[in-house]
Order: C-alpha cells, then structure tokens, then sequence
C-alpha cells in the first residue's frame, strides 16, 4: 500500500512569488492535514480537510490556502512568499478525521 | 493553537539503557500518537493510543495513554544507535491534532 506522497521534495522560490504543494493521500484516506515544521516554532497546525472541505485552520495568515479534491488529493498553496515561509510543509492522511495520522516526506520549502 | 508539553526536550543515553519520555495538556485528547522524526524525512508514526489507561507495546517501544485523558509517555528499552532521531507526541481529537515541541534522542555506541 502505497504511503502519502507529496510532491515536491525540495522548491527554491523568491520573496513575492507564490507556490503549490500538492498531497496525495494513502488509498481509502479522506482526511487530510497540513503542517509547517520549522526548527524555532515546532510543528504548526495549517489546515484540515475531509472530504472536501475544510473541517478546521491554524493560526496562519490568509496567504496560506488549501483544497481537497474529490479523489483526497488535497493542495495548499502559499502567495506572496515570505523569508519567514522558508520551512519543511508536512502532509498527513487518516481514514477519518480521528484516527492515527501517516505522514509524507514533506516539502522542503526555501525562499530566498 | 496551544501545544502539548513534551520533555525532556533532549537525551543523551548510552546504548543499551532504557529511555522514558512523557507528554502533558491542558486538554483532555480522544487520541495519543507518538512519532519518530529522521533528518530531512516526515515524522513516522510509532503507537496509536485510543483508550485511557491503555498501554500498548510495539517491539521495544511501551507507550501509555493517561487516565486523565491529558497525558502519555512513551519507554524505549534496550536502545540502540538507529532510535536516535527527535519522538514527538501528539494529541488528537476529531479535527484538531496538536504536537509536542519533541525530545531528541542521541544514542552513544
């Protein structure tokens, strides 16, 4: 069974550009969740959706947006970069929005 | 949001001695998950805890979910250099899961 995939692993960008980060979900997963890791403030709550809509959002300003898809698939986008956005975004899937989570890679994230 | 209380924030052991570690909330959590996190990958999940006052064991690993609902610990016996990495808590309820900071471990041969 293949484990949540994100892609891409690695994105340099500049300061004002934007970018999407796309999640794709363990098969039969419909919940899925958004993080940002970074080494002075830990893992970050995003957003959550289940199917297709959004069930709950961090604490992050409107430049961070997200989507689900009806295949689970989910994509979150960041505009207007930020030298502070610079962090590993996490993606996680669950059956429901309860149960234990399984993490992607991550994206690792630069802006210069 | 308000995150777990995790300690302690680091271990240096040597290989063979058993680590503990533990996680506290000012909220009561329907689920405790703990992770293991390497350099550059996302974080692994470990044991999933569903039930106050549920222990439950994989290999060398012993987590406990609290009586309280509000806390958990994870024991690692027997460690060996591969357990180095950073565990994190978390607790989940519904569609809020919160994380703790992590405890990183440092295993010396």
């Amino acid at each position: 069974k293949a484990g949540v995939t994100q892609t891409p692993r690695y994105l340099i960008k500049t300061r004002g550009q934007q970018v999407t980060l796309s999640c794709s979900p363990i098969s039969g997963h419909r919940s899925v969740s958004w993080y940002q890791q970074t080494p002075g403030q830990g893992l970050q709550f995003l957003f959550e959706y289940f199917s297709e809509t959004q069930r709950n959002k961090g604490n992050f300003p409107g430049r961070f947006s997200g989507r689900q898809f009806s295949n689970s698939r989910s994509e979150m986008n960041v505009s207007t970069l930020e030298l502070g956005d610079s962090a590993l975004y996490l993606c996680a899937s669950s059956v429901w929005e309860s149960t234990e989570a399984f993490f992607g890679q991550g994206t690792r994230l630069t802006v210069v | 949001g308000q995150q777990l209380n995790q300690s302690p924030q680091s271990m240096f052991i040597q290989e063979g001695e058993d680590v503990s570690m533990n996680c506290t909330s000012s909220s009561i959590f329907n689920t405790w998950l703990w992770y293991k996190q390497e350099p550059g990958e996302g974080p692994v999940l470990l044991i999933a805890l569903y039930k106050a006052g549920e222990l439950t064991s994989n290999g060398r690993l012993t987590a406990q979910f609290g009586i309280t609902r509000k806390d958990s610990f994870l024991n690692i016996s027997a460690s060996i250099p591969s357990d180095v990495g950073i565990y994190f808590c978390a607790g989940r309820n519904n569609n809020d899961m919160r994380f703790g900071a992590g405890t990183r471990l440092t295993v010396k041969p």
